[in-house]
């Protein structure tokens, strides 16, 4: 099956900094991306889709000036944490379709502590 | 609005059945999925379904109507490592997931 590598798999991170996490797409070209957000205990909340070449579409109530998106290429979407707050620490999910848009796989996940 | 619906949390005993439900309101539809969830980890991929019926894999079966509103995932034969939450998340005209909150299921010996 279509595979999808997140890097890295967890950080810690003083507050105040910026954190990026990279996705990808690693047997088959993504068009779009998606970023979640998983709180202990919690359903998956999208942030936000990302489809290459364009900006990313950003869910109601998500800073788009803090969580930076860039899907530089077909293969590779990047988030951004920037100014990280310990409210800011959670588990960040990507996810990426193949080529039949109903098959969504995810990336193994990125725990972020920010202390 | 869109809502999908699950079980909080279920109990079954390894060895035996247990069939997870989950109702969905969506703008348009274009298929329905299951996802396992392990604590701590990402979700994996178990089924989809967007035509009327049951669909077999193994020891995993997913179940659509469409027409209620409905499906189910069915696990025959519990193992202990099947402890985990499951996620149902319905796909709207967008194409975009719209998740339910997850069933945990514990499996007892």
């Amino acid at each position: 099956g279509a595979v999808v590598s997140q890097h890295p798999s967890w950080v810690i991170c003083k507050s105040g900094t910026s954190v990026k996490i990279e996705c990808r797409s690693l047997d088959f070209q993504a068009t779009t991306m998606f970023w979640y957000r998983q709180f202990p205990k919690q359903s998956l909340m999208l942030m936000a889709t990302s489809n290459e070449g364009s900006k990313a579409t950003y869910e109601q109530g998500v800073e788009k000036d803090k969580f930076l998106i860039n899907h530089a290429s077909l293969t590779l979407s990047t988030l951004t944490v920037t100014s990280a707050h310990p409210e800011d620490s959670s588990f960040y999910i990507c996810s990426a379709n193949t080529a039949e848009p109903y098959e969504q796989y995810f990336g193994p996940g990125t725990r972020l502590t920010v202390t | 609005g869109q809502n999908i619906d699950q079980p909080t949390e279920m109990t079954a005993t390894e060895g035996a059945i247990v069939q997870i439900n989950c109702t969905y309101q969506t703008s348009g539809f274009n298929g329905l999925f299951w996802y396992q969830q392990h604590a701590g980890e990402a979700p994996t991929f178990l089924s989809y379904n967007v035509l009327d019926g049951l669909e077999e894999k193994g020891r995993f079966s997913s179940f659509l109507s469409r027409s209620k509103g409905y499906s189910y995932l069915l696990l025959k034969e519990l193992q202990m490592k099947d402890s985990a939450s499951y996620l149902c998340a319905a796909m709207d005209s967008n194409y975009q997931l719209i998740w339910g909150a997850g069933t945990k299921l514990i499996i007892k010996p």
